[in-house]
């Protein structure tokens, strides 16, 4: 079946830092889905990329989707203590893949 | 949020004794979903359901099984308990028209 696998597993960033997380599949995805999990919290979704190629920004996060739509990544700029938390991919339709998320600590 | 609530938040139990885990949707949303949730691995899908008395397993079904009787309530029953399915378990939900999935608080089960 389906698998989505996610690295790395930790990130450990100097608060105003950049980092890049990445989500790699085996198999070709109809589209990719990113959501974040806050210390003791639930899933929440962040965004989804359906297209080849895909660039979507959200303030200081940037998504994007391969061109052969097998990967997927989340860059963050300038890294704020709202950023800790684990990070997930997740492939598929109405029923999804996860990865095993990126765990993020910022140092101050 | 999607208006998904989970009960119990937390529990405790005993090796062998049967637990059910209820979540509640107030979005008519057709899909329902339960996960487990463990370090290192992820979120894990142990079973679905795409409508009223339709089910379908995950990848880690064995030792669980569920019931949906409303199209609101999804419950989630560990027939006997063991060690090795204490987690955090959440519960998901999406409509029709789109994938993104709307997670509970979660419940916390521990079995000693």
């Amino acid at each position: 079946g389906q698998q989505v696998m996610q690295i790395p597993q930790y990130q450990h960033v100097q608060e105003g830092e950049d980092f890049t997380t990445y989500c790699n599949s085996s198999t070709t995805l109809s589209n990719i889905q990113w959501y974040k999990q806050r210390p003791g919290g639930h899933p929440v979704f962040l965004i989804q990329l359906v297209k080849s190629g895909e660039v979507k920004k959200q303030k200081r996060l940037t998504f994007q989707f391969g061109e052969a739509k097998k990967n997927s990544s989340l860059h963050i700029t300038a890294t704020q203590t709202t950023d800790v938390g684990t990070y997930f991919c997740a492939g598929g339709d109405y029923k999804l893949s996860f990865g095993a998320g990126t765990t993020v600590t910022v140092r101050a | 949020d999607a208006g998904i609530t989970q009960s119990p938040r937390h529990k405790v139990t005993e090796t062998g004794t049967p637990v059910t885990l209820r979540c509640h949707q107030t979005e008519n949303h057709r899909y329902m979903y339960w996960y487990r949730q463990d370090p290192g691995h992820g979120l894990r899908l142990i079973h679905y359901s795409y409508g009223v008395k339709d089910t379908d397993k995950g990848e880690v079904s064995d030792g669980y099984s569920v019931s949906r009787s409303k199209t609101e309530d999804f419950l989630l029953t560990l027939e006997s308990a063991t060690s090795s399915q204490t987690s955090v378990y959440f519960c998901a939900t999406t409509g029709e028209s789109t994938d993104t999935q709307y997670f509970g608080p979660g419940t916390r089960l521990t079995v000693l």
